[in-house]
């Protein structure tokens, strides 16, 4: 059984086009994230989301916006998507300050 | 502020030789180090995590790694190299909030045959 699983693997779409990206972990963890990882492979933290907590970092436009319709999923919306948004995209799930766990990630083009 | 450093981006090694690949880190506070290896067109997978107690941890695949609070470092170790261990390998550290991971640029492994 896979444990974050991320949909779609490959997502190619046009500039200033909403997109999103979903993400389910099946391990009972509480606190799940999302990373970017870009074209030199520098990862990057985007949000945390622990229970009723959103976790905001300040270097992401607010065209991205995490939503988590329970615990045991965190989407990733991206509104108005720009060239400058091409990257691969990670969710992982931990529980609490214990290691993270990993999704397959989502490859996102930007045309 | 949190912060690693993987000063090589590239670290070569014949199949059966010992590895090292390096990472050192600047914390306040107590560091909670990770390392992980990504394969080519996959996820991160977790190896091994210094929290506290021994100095030398034992992780995923053979890997260990040594904590050395006086040089700052958490270099990561194999005994015996395999081919199969070619990867990128990310050293971590969690931040000070506790609230994700902050991330070394990466270090390139190849094994050769």
């Amino acid at each position: 059984d896979t444990a974050v699983s991320q949909t779609p693997k490959y997502l190619v779409t046009q500039m200033g086009n909403d997109k999103s990206i979903k993400c389910e972990q099946n391990l009972g963890h509480d606190t799940m994230y999302w990373y970017k990882q870009d074209s030199k492979k520098f990862l990057k933290i985007m949000f945390s989301y622990n229970n009723k907590e959103l976790i905001i970092n300040e270097t992401v436009p607010n065209r991205f916006s995490p939503k988590s319709p329970d615990k045991a999923h965190l989407n990733l919306h991206i509104n108005s998507l720009e060239l400058g948004d091409s990257a691969v995209y990670f969710c992982a799930s931990s529980q609490r300050e214990d290691e993270q766990f990993f999704g397959p990630g989502t490859r996102l083009t930007v045309l | 502020a949190q912060s690693v450093a993987q000063p090589e981006d590239q670290v070569n090694v014949a199949e059966g030789n010992p590895l090292t690949v390096k990472c050192t880190y600047s914390v306040s506070g107590n560091p909670y180090l990770f390392w992980y290896v990504q394969y080519p067109n996959r996820g991160l997978q977790f190896l091994l995590k210094y929290i506290t107690g021994d100095n030398l941890v034992k992780g995923s695949y053979g890997f260990e790694a040594e904590f050395n609070k006086s040089q700052t470092s958490f270099h990561l170790k194999k005994p015996s190299a395999l081919v199969s261990d070619s990867a990128l390998y990310f050293c971590a550290v969690r931040d000070q909030a506790g609230t994700a991971l902050i991330f070394g640029k990466g270090t390139t492994l190849s094994v050769s045959s």
